[in-house]
């Protein structure tokens, strides 16, 4: 079973569309997170959700919006895509109430193509 | 600012070579260090979260060490193998509720 997963794996959509990236995790972890692994394939933490709350809110514009229906699903909508939103978005979960404390476990990754 | 560097950034090594290589980090406000492993094509995975002073984990041929004063933990690779070329990641946590990676060494096993 999958521990982390994340759909859809390849995601291709033209500037200006509306997107979103749905992440599961079926570890009982309490935090979740979004990381955009940047053109450097540098990880950058976007959010991170424990228990359904918003806890780190990097400086991601607002088209960015994370939203967790219940703590095993963070998904992340992105409104008006621009063409420098393209990369590969990890979604991550960890144990514990304070995020970054207990190892992650990573899902796939979703790469995002604007065109 | 507060970085985590990793050294050297790109390393080949011959297989049944042991290697090493580094990650500093800021040595005030440490509460956590993490290595991570990412393969090619693949996601992150986890290999050690170290917390204290003088830690030493290991894995199997990898184990790493801990030295939260000066700032820095080692990462060693016993006995190369073709299976251990990847990119390596050590992740700091500040105590403020998230990770900051390094940007990583890349490894590869020359057969």
């Amino acid at each position: 079973d999958t521990a982390v997963s994340q759909t859809p794996k390849y995601l291709v959509t033209q500037m200006g569309n509306d997107k979103s990236i749905k992440c599961e995790q079926n570890l009982g972890h309490d935090t979740m997170y979004w990381y955009k692994q940047d053109s450097k394939k540098f990880l950058k933490i976007m959010f991170s959700y424990n228990n359904k709350e918003l806890i780190i809110n990097e400086t991601v514009p607002n088209r960015f919006s994370p939203k967790s229906p219940d703590k095993a699903h963070l998904n992340l909508h992105i409104n008006s895509l621009e063409l420098g939103d393209s990369a590969v978005y990890f979604c991550a979960s960890s144990q514990g109430e304070l995020a970054g404390a207990g190892e992650q476990f990573f899902g796939p990754g979703t790469r995002l193509t604007v065109l | 600012i507060l970085n985590v560097e990793q050294s050297p950034q790109s390393l080949h090594v011959q297989e049944g070579d042991s290697t090493n290589f580094t990650c500093s980090f800021p040595s005030s406000n440490f509460y956590a260090l993490h290595w991570y492993r990412w393969e090619t094509a693949k996601s992150p995975e986890a290999l050690f979260v170290m917390t204290l002073n003088g830690d030493e984990k290991k894995k199997g041929r990898i184990s790493a060490t801990l030295n939260t004063k000066e700032g820095y933990s080692y990462l060693y690779i016993k006995g190369s193998q073709p299976e251990d070329s990847a990119t390596y990641l050590c992740a700091f946590n500040f105590g403020n509720e998230k990770l900051t990676f390094g940007t990583g060494t890349r490894l590869t096993i020359i057969p």
